[in-house]
């Protein structure tokens, strides 16, 4: 499978405590992008990385909340300090260039965060 | 702020009939949208995609227009499947024609009847 991976697809943490996500994006595509989705409504954007380098933060994203993607290859997303209300499914995507180039956005299977 | 919306939560049709999705969307500058099918516990998987210099484009049993004067998309589905069913959204590339950035509807579920 050569899609976007992401790892892992389920994970129940007690509050207060630290989650960590993974993401492999698509081979050899140089972005990657982190959203978060609520039951009930689209894909939020949380952040962009080009390569190596973190080029843009939502609002949404607290302080608790870290990504990286140290070699321009995988990223992970960390979250500190959980709260009930990061419950979500967080989705990783990546891409080759641009969306005003016509490159599409792929996503991978989410990983679904439950926070108790 | 600018968003894009879809005109019905919901869509059941028969199988084998056409399934006609719509969606409206505010900013002017955008320049490029994507329609997406999500099945539950599923990520977003990309369906065809279209340019702002393009009014119509199709895929296989798919086809995507857009009206820019009246800021519309619609995705148009034929011979609905039952494997068709699903949450559909559409997608624009955010406030300001990001490059990098999708801004997404709330989606409208297809139900397809055998």
């Amino acid at each position: 499978d050569t899609g976007v991976s992401q790892d892992p697809r389920h994970k129940i943490t007690k509050r207060g405590q630290n989650v960590t996500f993974r993401c492999d994006p698509i081979s050899e595509h140089n972005r990657l992008y982190w959203y978060r989705q609520t039951l009930g409504q689209g894909p939020e954007f949380l952040t962009y990385f080009q390569n190596e380098a973190q080029l843009e933060k939502s609002r949404l994203l607290s302080d608790r909340f870290s990504a990286e993607r140290p070699k321009g290859s995988f990223s992970t997303l960390e979250i500190q300090r959980t709260e009930q209300g990061d419950s979500a499914m967080y989705l990783c995507a990546s891409s080759s260039r641009g969306t005003s180039s016509g490159n599409t956005i792929y996503f991978g299977e989410g990983s679904w965060l439950t926070v108790v | 702020g600018e968003s894009v919306g879809l005109h019905l939560p919901t869509l059941s049709v028969q199988e084998g009939d056409n399934s006609i999705i719509n969606c409206a969307y505010s900013n002017s500058a955008s320049d490029y949208f994507i329609w997406y099918k999500q099945e539950s516990g599923k990520g977003p998987q990309f369906i065809i995609d279209i340019r702002s210099n393009m009014d119509k484009r199709q895929g296989q049993r798919v086809t995507v227009l857009l009206n820019k004067t009246v800021k519309h998309l619609s995705l148009q589905i034929a011979a609905t499947q039952p494997g068709d069913s699903a949450v559909y959204f559409c997608a624009e590339n955010g406030s300001g024609g990001s490059n990098y950035k999708l801004t997404f509807g709330k989606g409208t579920l297809l139900t397809v009847n055998p």
